[in-house]
């Protein structure tokens, strides 16, 4: 499994673009990258997923540079409610089976 | 649209208890995943199922097992439960185990043993 690092936590205030960049180095050719929102005492959320260039949907945009071991979610225009932790998932095959696995996510938290 | 159903929501047990939470998925769902989530820390993944049958292991303690049943329902049952316990448990779903589809999670059993 590709290990993930990211920010233990960021700051930001309402109304900016929040960027969490994600680093996997040894991500495989056929990983695919996910990043989730988890609220306090809740499960976690699907935000978004990709495997190369650019993916957009309405919530978040997923950026992944051609070689592929790291990637950015960016927020546009963050309010009081997307104060959550993200976390970046790589998923793949290992040994015939899958994984979903979490590691360290970022707290984000937005200030008024 | 209907979503994952964990039960109970929350439960309380007595040290070397046994406890069991359930998970339902969403309907057409063939892969379940189970995880506990501590106080502050981040989901670790114990358990996975596929059609029934376990497709991968995490980090579950030999006390605790799972099974998945022939309506897809998935059971993890804790026993001589301790203190460490203490939890959040999740459980999500998913279509099939392929690579881009996305998991749906529960909203969670909160465990506590006292």
């Amino acid at each position: 499994l590709a290990k993930t690092t990211q920010p233990i936590s960021m700051d930001s205030y309402e109304g900016q673009e929040v960027n969490i960049t994600c680093s996997h180095n040894n991500i495989a050719t056929n990983d695919y990258i996910t990043w989730y929102q988890q609220f306090p005492s809740q499960g976690p959320r699907f935000i978004i997923q990709g495997y190369k260039t650019k993916v957009t949907n309405e919530v978040a945009s997923l950026f992944i540079p051609a070689d592929r071991k790291s990637s950015t979610l960016s927020l546009p225009r963050v309010s009081l409610s997307d104060t959550a932790v993200y976390y970046c998932l790589v998923e793949g095959a290992g040994a015939g089976s899958y994984q979903l696995t979490f590691g360290k996510g970022t707290k984000l938290s937005v200030i008024p | 649209a209907a979503g994952v159903i964990q039960s109970p929501r929350h439960l309380i047990k007595e040290k070397r208890e046994t406890a069991t939470l359930k998970c339902y998925p969403i309907p057409r769902h063939d892969t379940v995943y189970w995880y506990q989530q501590g106080p502050g820390q981040d989901p670790q993944f114990l358990i996975s199922f596929y059609e029934k049958m376990q497709s991968d292991k995490g980090s579950i303690p030999d006390r605790f097992s799972a099974q998945q049943f022939s309506d897809y329902h998935s059971e993890l049952n804790m026993s001589s439960l301790e203190l460490g316990d203490s939890a959040l448990y999740f459980c999500a779903s998913r279509p099939s185990p392929s690579l881009n589809t996305e998991a749906f999670f529960g909203q969670g059993t909160r465990l506590t043993v006292v």
